[in-house]
């Protein structure tokens, strides 16, 4: 069964510096990986998905993610944080095709940005 | 404009009373689904509907009901709730269950509370 691990539970950067977040994942098939970001007293957002497709993906609000099946993992990052920014970040896979019911969701990342 | 809303937002009950969250979208999707969100642990799908009068359960059925009598609503019934279903829930649709190529657009959120 596939699975995803978060390793950060609280990321902690100041606005205007690199943003990483980090996701391992375990799959016995070729996943779709997704992440989402989760703004207070909000519902999730997708933020950028991985089909199979260009290994490097690019998502909204200037995040990207490179999916490395030789580290099994599937990082978030950002040249240069902005407040607005400050979420919780859930990293999310699945096999078969990315269906749905098959999701595995992390246990999240905690951004905070400071000034 | 397209959304997901859940009601109540809040909700604080005692255990045994009965329950109904609510759950409805405009955007014609066939596939729903409802999630808890605990600290540490992610979102763990509860239950889901692949279309009118088709559910199935998710990872954590136990103690909930569901019903799809009509595309736009799907709500979620607690019975009989317990404190350990105190935690923060999630409606979610999407056109259909391919993840992969369908976003998946999440409510705000029910934060219940069961004393």
């Amino acid at each position: 069964a596939q699975s995803v691990t978060q390793l950060d539970s609280h990321v902690s950067v100041s606005e205007g510096t690199p943003v990483l977040l980090r996701c391992n994942y375990s799959s016995s098939y070729s996943p779709s990986l997704f992440w989402y970001v989760q703004h207070p007293n909000k519902g999730l957002q997708l933020l950028l998905k991985y089909t199979s497709a260009a290994t490097l993906v690019k998502g909204i609000n200037g995040f990207e993610a490179e999916f490395k099946k030789s580290e099994t993992s599937f990082h978030l990052t950002k040249p240069s944080a902005h407040m607005s920014d400050a979420a919780e970040y859930f990293c999310v896979v699945s096999e078969r095709g990315g269906n749905n019911n098959d999701m595995r969701f992390g246990a999240g990342t905690r951004l905070t940005v400071k000034p | 404009e397209a959304q997901v809303t859940q009601n109540p937002r809040y909700l604080i009950t005692v255990t045994g009373k009965k329950l109904t969250v609510t759950c409805s979208q405009n955007m014609n999707h066939e596939y729903m689904s409802w999630y808890r969100q605990d600290p540490g642990l992610g979102l763990r799908q509860i239950y889901y509907s692949m279309n009118v009068e088709v559910t199935d359960k998710g990872d954590v059925p136990e103690g909930y009901k569901v019903s799809r009598k009509e595309k736009r609503n799907f709500p979620l019934i607690l019975e009989s709730p317990s404190p350990n279903q105190t935690s923060l829930y999630f409606c979610a649709s999407s056109l259909s269950s391919a993840g992969g190529y369908y976003e998946q657009y999440f409510g705000p959120g029910t934060r219940l509370t069961v004393t």
